[in-house]
C-alpha cells in the first residue's frame, strides 16, 4: 500500500547540501507531504510538512513542484549527526493507513 | 513535559504468552497511535485512537487489541504472542488531526521466541 517512493539509500559528506526526492504520483487532494527523521533505536521524529509550494524551517526546506507528484526534502550543509533514515508520507485527516515506507538512509561522512 | 513514555523498553516472551505494551502522553493529545518497525523496514499502523473510549484498525491489526479508557493512556494487547509479532512498538501521539505532528515514545523491543 505503499503510496511513495523514495530511494533506498544516499551517502554525502558534511557542509553539503542534501537533496532527497519522493515521488508520490497518486497523491490526492487531501493529502498534506509529511517528512520524519529517525535515529537508530528512536522513534520518528517530525521534520517537515507542506501542501505546495514551498516550505522552510530552521532545520529544512520542503519543494512541491505544481503538480505534487514529487517532493524534495532539501537539508542544507548537513553534518555527522544527520545521518539517519528519512521518511516520506502522505497524510490526511480521513487515513488510517498511516505507511512509513521503507524510508532513505541517509549516510553523511567526514 | 515527559512527552511519550512506553513500558517496558524490553521484552521477551514465549510463543503463546500474552503482554501489554504501556503507552502514556502527558500533552493532553487527543490522537494516539500504536506501529510496529521490523529490522530494516519502516513504521506500519497497527491501531489508532481519536479520543477515549474510540478506536480503529489500522494496516496491521491481526494479533492485537487496544482501549483507550483516558486521554492520557493507550495500552495494546498481545493475545497468544507468535515469532511474526517480534519487532519494536512505538506509540505515538499528536494534539488533534491526523496531519499534525505526531511526538514518537522511545519504543519497546519485543522479541517472541
Amino acid at each position: 500500500l505503499a503510496k511513495t517512493t523514495q530511494p533506498i539509500s544516499m551517502d554525502s559528506y558534511e557542509g553539503q547540501e542534501v537533496n532527497i526526492t519522493c515521488s508520490h504520483n497518486n497523491i490526492a487532494t487531501n493529502d498534506y507531504i509529511t517528512w520524519y527523521q529517525q535515529f537508530p533505536s528512536q522513534g520518528p521524529r517530525f521534520i517537515i510538512q507542506g501542501y505546495k509550494t514551498k516550505v522552510t524551517n530552521e532545520v529544512a526546506s520542503l519543494f512541491i513542484p505544481a503538480d505534487r507528484k514529487s517532493s524534495t526534502l532539501s537539508l542544507p550543509r548537513v553534518s555527522l549527526s544527520d545521518t539517519a533514515v528519512y521518511y516520506c508520507l502522505l497524510l490526511n485527516n480521513a487515513g488510517n493507513m498511516l505507511t512509513f515506507g521503507g524510508g532513505t538512509r541517509l549516510m553523511v561522512k567526514p | 513535559n515527559a512527552g511519550v513514555t512506553q513500558t517496558p523498553k524490553f521484552r521477551i516472551l514465549k510463543i503463546g504468552q500474552s503482554m501489554t505494551l504501556q503507552c502514556t502522553q502527558d500533552m493532553n493529545h487527543n490522537y494516539m497511535y500504536w506501529y510496529r518497525q521490523d529490522p530494516g523496514m519502516g513504521l506500519k499502523l497497527i491501531y489508532y485512537s481519536v479520543g477515549a473510549g474510540i478506536t480503529d484498525k489500522g494496516e496491521v491489526p491481526n494479533g492485537y487489541n487496544v482501549s483507550r479508557s483516558t486521554t492520557e493512556d493507550f495500552p495494546l494487547r498481545l493475545e497468544l504472542a507468535a515469532p511474526s509479532q517480534t519487532s519494536v512498538y512505538f506509540c505515538a501521539s499528536s494534539l488533534t488531526v491526523i496531519t499534525d505532528t505526531q511526538y514518537f515514545g522511545p519504543g519497546t523491543r519485543l522479541t517472541v521466541l
